[in-house]
């Protein structure tokens, strides 16, 4: 079964450094996303992706952040300067579709869970 | 108002026992609506989704009140393995014309023998 790949899946790094979270969504998706977990909260969209540019972004998603499809496998979310308050479980997702009345489901892939120190 | 509340439980079950769970969302406008579920620390992967004239799946049962903006999931017969959180999930479109998921803070169900 095609699945959502995602590396690292623990990251450790020192307040104010930079970090790259890579994913590989399924290869027949288009729509691609970064979603948040703090330990103890809930699920939090960050961004989306489609057609090598953003689609949608939250607030969280501030200039801090960035992603980038580099080639046509892989999609990264880079944090510049992590801050302790970064440190929390970031999920890549995939989907067919995105927009319109399709219903379609997001795949997650298994996660990497930033620490900063 | 959050977009999507949920009870937060933990509802602590027999096995053999029905549970139900309830989603309430804010936006009027939501267009797709899932229960995704996520066992500790891992992703969360899709349970069902949740249709109008609502359907079924298994032991699972799912409603939407486009109404009420009310979404439910029963779990009949509950099962050891069923134990995880239980998140209550809805499309919107986003200014952009494009979807995005938006999660409640689940409901965590444990199932005891």
């Amino acid at each position: 079964e095609p699945e959502v790949t995602q590396t690292p899946s623990h990251q450790v790094t020192q307040m104010g450094q930079e970090v790259i979270l890579r994913c590989v969504p399924i290869s027949n998706h288009l729509y691609f996303y970064w979603y948040r977990q703090i330990l103890g909260q809930k699920v939090e969209f960050l961004v989306s992706f489609y057609n090598n540019e953003i689609s949608e972004k939250s607030e969280i998603f501030d200039d801090q952040f960035s992603v980038e499809r580099p080639d046509g496998s892989n999609f990264t979310l880079k944090i510049r300067s992590t801050k302790l308050e970064d440190s929390a479980m970031y999920f890549c997702a995939s989907s067919e579709a995105g927009g319109g009345a399709v219903v379609t489901e997001a795949f997650f892939g298994q996660g990497t869970r930033l620490t900063v120190v | 108002r959050k977009e999507v509340e949920q009870d937060p439980g933990p509802f602590n079950v027999p096995e053999g026992a029905t549970v139900a769970f309830n989603c309430t969302y804010s936006n009027s406008a939501s267009q797709s609506f899932f229960w995704y579920r996520q066992d500790c620390r891992k992703e969360p992967k899709l349970l069902m989704s949740v249709y109008s004239s609502g359907n079924e799946d298994g032991r699972f049962t799912a409603q939407l009140n486009r109404a009420s903006q009310y979404i439910s999931l029963l779990i009949r017969d509950s099962k050891l393995s069923d134990s995880a959180t239980y998140l209550c999930v809805v499309k919107n479109r986003a200014n952009t014309g494009f979807q995005k998921l938006v999660f409640g803070t689940g409901t965590r169900l444990l199932v005891s023998p």
